[in-house]
């Protein structure tokens, strides 16, 4: 079974400010996606990043980006330029597989992040 | 237009009665999904299905059942509702060959 760690409960960074968050994951896969989603107070969910396995090119979206390290499956996400928005719980997800989409997503506990003025 | 809905967005019960929760989506995926978040915020697949044939199923009570009647949509009945129950339920979509999945706004339920 695949498993997803996030280690950090809680986060905290400052408006401006560029914050990390850990994930790493467990998988004897060699095609697999991971996914980085948003949860604001209003519980939406919100797909932040993703990166394809077969992919060495880390994923960047605007003021967010990943460091995908296959070896060590480590998965981290970077924002930059923090905005009081941006506070929410992100949870890191992983999907086996490349194209059958009965795969589900397995998360992580997730990282609330707070950003302060 | 809301890509996945669900109805009810809250949802209030005693315990032992039978509640469904609904959930449709519009943008012509094959897969539907349900998910449940417990109040530590934990997500855990509970069922997937795929053009209308069950693939997933988690360890889940059998007092859960999903229904598809159609690929669009995806409802999930729960009889005799215990407090353990009490979470957010999510429903979502995915596409063949595509990789994110788009959820739904998730349903409160609290069992009382």
């Amino acid at each position: 079974a695949q498993t997803v760690t996030q280690s950090q409960p809680e986060m905290s960074v400052q408006e401006a400010e560029t914050v990390t968050l850990s994930c790493t994951y467990d998988t004897s896969e060699s095609d697999y996606y991971l996914f980085w989603y948003k949860q604001p107070p209003s519980r939406q969910m919100i797909l932040v990043i993703r990166q394809e396995a077969y992919k060495q090119q880390n994923a960047t979206e605007n003021r967010f980006s990943v460091n995908f390290q296959k070896a060590a499956k480590s998965f981290s996400l970077k924002i930059s330029d923090s905005q009081l928005g941006d506070a929410a719980m992100y949870f890191c997800a992983y999907r086996k597989g490349l194209s059958n989409s009965g795969y589900a997503l397995n998360f992580g506990k997730g990282t609330s992040l707070l950003v302060t003025p | 237009d809301t890509a996945v809905s669900q109805t009810p967005k809250y949802l209030v019960t005693q315990m032992g009665n039978d509640k469904s929760i609904k959930c449709e989506q519009n943008l012509g995926h094959d897969t539907m999904y349900w998910y449940k978040q417990d109040s530590k915020k934990f997500l855990k697949i509970m069922f997937s299905y795929n053009n209308k044939e069950l693939i997933i199923n988690e360890t889940v009570p059998n007092r859960f059942s999903p229904k598809s009647p159609d690929k669009a949509h995806l409802n999930l009945h729960i009889n005799s509702l215990e407090l353990g129950d009490s979470a957010v339920y999510f429903c979502a979509s995915s596409q063949v060959g595509g990789t994110e999945a788009f959820f739904g706004q998730g349903t409160r339920l609290t069992v009382v």
